[in-house]
Parts: structure tokens; sequence; C-alpha cells
């Protein structure tokens, strides 16, 4: 069984569009992130979350907004899509919130703003 | 998929010594390219190095070094003269270009630098 799943794994859409991507591990983890992989290949964190509670919150556009109904899922969902969006995001989890832990990654969703 | 495997979740080096990162990875692919990252306690990922298959020489920045071995599918990498900043936790990542540049990451390894 897939440790952390993404969905959907491709998105293709228009700009101005609203859009959610779901994040589920079944690893019994507390912590959840999101990542912004970006065009030189480098993941840039974007959020965190312990046990549905938010503690990372880096510069990100108030566009992006990271649901998590409880703590084996962390949804993003972006608001009115720029051209700029377009990169692939990654979700991960990992038992700890101190980087100490493994972290397990999702394949990832790669997004593409027409 | 690809799989990349780290099999140390934790590792320890005295400072000025050299430390070696494991990782392994499960391919049917001959063309691919490998990564190690960094992150520090911020979680940005920081490239640290990387190799592309084709390329028989190992790849090397600075006090980073790999040893790349095709055929075994095996890419550690060497830490030489280790300073307090190196420590994080340290990614493995396989991207392949046959599947849309794919990335797919190991679960890491925390590298503690003992003063």
């Amino acid at each position: 069984d897939t440790a952390v799943s993404q969905t959907p794994k491709y998105l293709v859409t228009q700009m101005g569009n609203d859009k959610s991507i779901k994040c589920e591990q079944n690893l019994g983890h507390d912590t959840m992130y999101w990542y912004k992989q970006d065009s030189k290949k480098f993941l840039k964190i974007m959020f965190s979350y312990n046990n549905k509670e938010l503690i990372i919150n880096e510069t990100v556009p108030n566009r992006f907004s990271p649901k998590s109904p409880d703590k084996a899922h962390l949804n993003l969902h972006i608001n009115s899509l720029e051209l700029g969006d377009s990169a692939v995001y990654f979700c991960a989890s990992s038992q700890d919130r101190a980087n100490l832990r493994p972290q397990h990654f999702g394949d990832g969703t790669r997004l593409s703003i027409l | 998929a690809q799989t990349v495997t780290q099999s140390q979740p934790e590792m320890s080096v005295q400072e000025a010594e050299t430390v070696t990162l494991s990782c392994t990875y499960d391919t049917s692919e001959s063309d691919y390219y490998l990564f190690w990252y960094k992150q520090p306690p911020s979680r940005q990922m920081i490239l640290v190095i990387r190799q592309e298959a084709y390329k028989q020489q190992n790849a090397t920045e600075n006090r980073f070094s790999v040893n790349f071995q095709k055929a075994a599918k095996s890419f550690s990498l060497k830490i030489s003269d280790s300073q307090l900043g190196d420590a994080a936790m340290y990614f493995c990542a396989y991207r392949s270009p046959n599947t849309g540049n794919q990335f797919y990451f190991g679960t890491g390894t925390s590298l503690t630098v003992i003063p």
C-alpha cells in the first residue's frame, strides 16, 4: 500500500480557476508537509501541520490554503491560479516535527496552468 | 515506480572526520539523474550534488563527493572534513526523464555532527 498518496497526479487547468490537491498518509504520522518544486528542481517548504495544527507557514501567497481535516490528511487548495503556480507539488509526512525522523514523500502532483 | 532507499535513518560523525551516507535505488531505466539534498531545520531543500547516470566519473562538489555504482544501483554521499553546519537531514533523490522528470525521494538520513 502506498504510504503517502497524492491525487491527482496530473492537473491541467486554466488561469483563474480554483483547484485542490489531496494528500493522505497511512503511516500514522503526526506531521505532514507541502513542498513546491520550482523549475530549478529545488523543493521549497510551504506548510507543515502537526496533529492538525499549522506549525510552518512560509511566505506563500494567501491564495494557497492548507486544510487538515484529520492528521492523516493535508489538502492544498489554491484559489485564482496563476501561471507561476505551475510546478510539481509534493506532500510528505513524518513521525515527528523536529526533522529527526524519516520523511515519506508522495509521488508529486504536476500542476500545469494554461 | 522507482524506489529510493536510505537504510540509515540516523548517522553521526565527529567534527573534521569523514562520513558516508548510503542510498540505493531500484530502476529499469538506463538514463536518469541522482541527487543529494540537504534539509536544515528551516525545511528548505538545498541541492548538494547531482550525478547523471551516463557519466562514469563521480561528481564532486568541494567537501562533498559521491560514489556512484550504476550496476549496483548505489549512490552514496561522502562528506569530508565534516563541519557543524553539515548537521541536517539528507535526502537522496532519483529523477526519471522518461516519466515527465518525476522525482522519487528516499526517506532521509539525519546527520549529527559532534564537536
